[in-house]
């Protein structure tokens, strides 16, 4: 079955530090992973998808097949960064597995 | 324009009534979904629908029941509301045509509270 972790309910930095939240995902198949971010009193909205390689808000995330991990990165933290992060995985034509989600708290 | 709407956004109710939740889309998607959420917490799947007539049930079991007469609708009722019922209902949806995975848009969510 597909799961999807992520260790930490919620990581604190100082604004200006790097973040990396973590996700590990296990599906036998080649899924597709996505992280899904919520701000405060905003909707539930899509911020990468690891086929796009792309940086939205200085976020990257690499998807490593060996170690079935898509950790989300940022080299400089800023405090608009705060918010829940879940990581997700689908299987093409399939549901989307979330992750439990992480709180990142940016601390001025 | 193009979103995905819910009504209500909050929604106070005694024991035992009946409720049904809203949920429409106007981007022509053919997947829809329910997703229950406390604050700050996981989302757990309640139903999901591939398109007009179809309604699955996901892993959590939530004594709700939906319905897709209409691509843009997919309405999710409570026959009989309890207070474990309180959380958060997220509806979203999915353009899937052709069997490939895009990303799920959400609604702003129903905040619903049982007494």
């Amino acid at each position: 079955a597909q799961r999807v972790t992520q260790p930490e309910k919620l990581l604190s930095v100082f604004k200006g530090a790097p973040v990396e939240l973590k996700c590990n995902y296990s599906y036998s198949g080649s899924p597709e992973l996505f992280w899904y971010v919520q701000y405060s009193r905003q909707r539930l909205q899509l911020l990468l998808r690891h086929i796009s390689r792309e940086s939205i808000k200085g976020f990257t995330a690499d998807l490593n097949k060996g170690e079935t991990s898509f950790h989300l990165k940022k080299p400089f933290a800023q405090e608009e960064d705060s918010a829940m992060y879940y990581c997700a995985l689908a299987d093409y034509g399939q549901n989307f597995v979330f992750g439990p989600g992480t709180r990142l708290s940016v601390l001025p | 324009e193009a979103d995905i709407y819910q009504t209500p956004r909050y929604l106070v109710i005694g024991t035992g009534k009946k409720i049904t939740l809203e949920c429409s889309q106007t981007m022509g998607h053919d997947k829809m979904y329910w997703y229950q959420q406390d604050p700050g917490m996981e989302l757990h799947l309640i139903h999901y629908s591939y398109g007009v007539n179809s309604t699955e049930k996901g892993d959590l079991s939530s004594e709700s029941t939906v319905s897709r007469i209409r691509t843009e609708h997919f309405p999710l009722t409570l026959e009989s509301a309890r207070p474990s019922h309180t959380s958060q209902y997220l509806c979203a949806s999915e353009d899937s045509h052709r069997g490939k995975t895009y990303e799920q848009y959400f609604g702003p969510g129903t905040r619903l509270t049982v007494t």
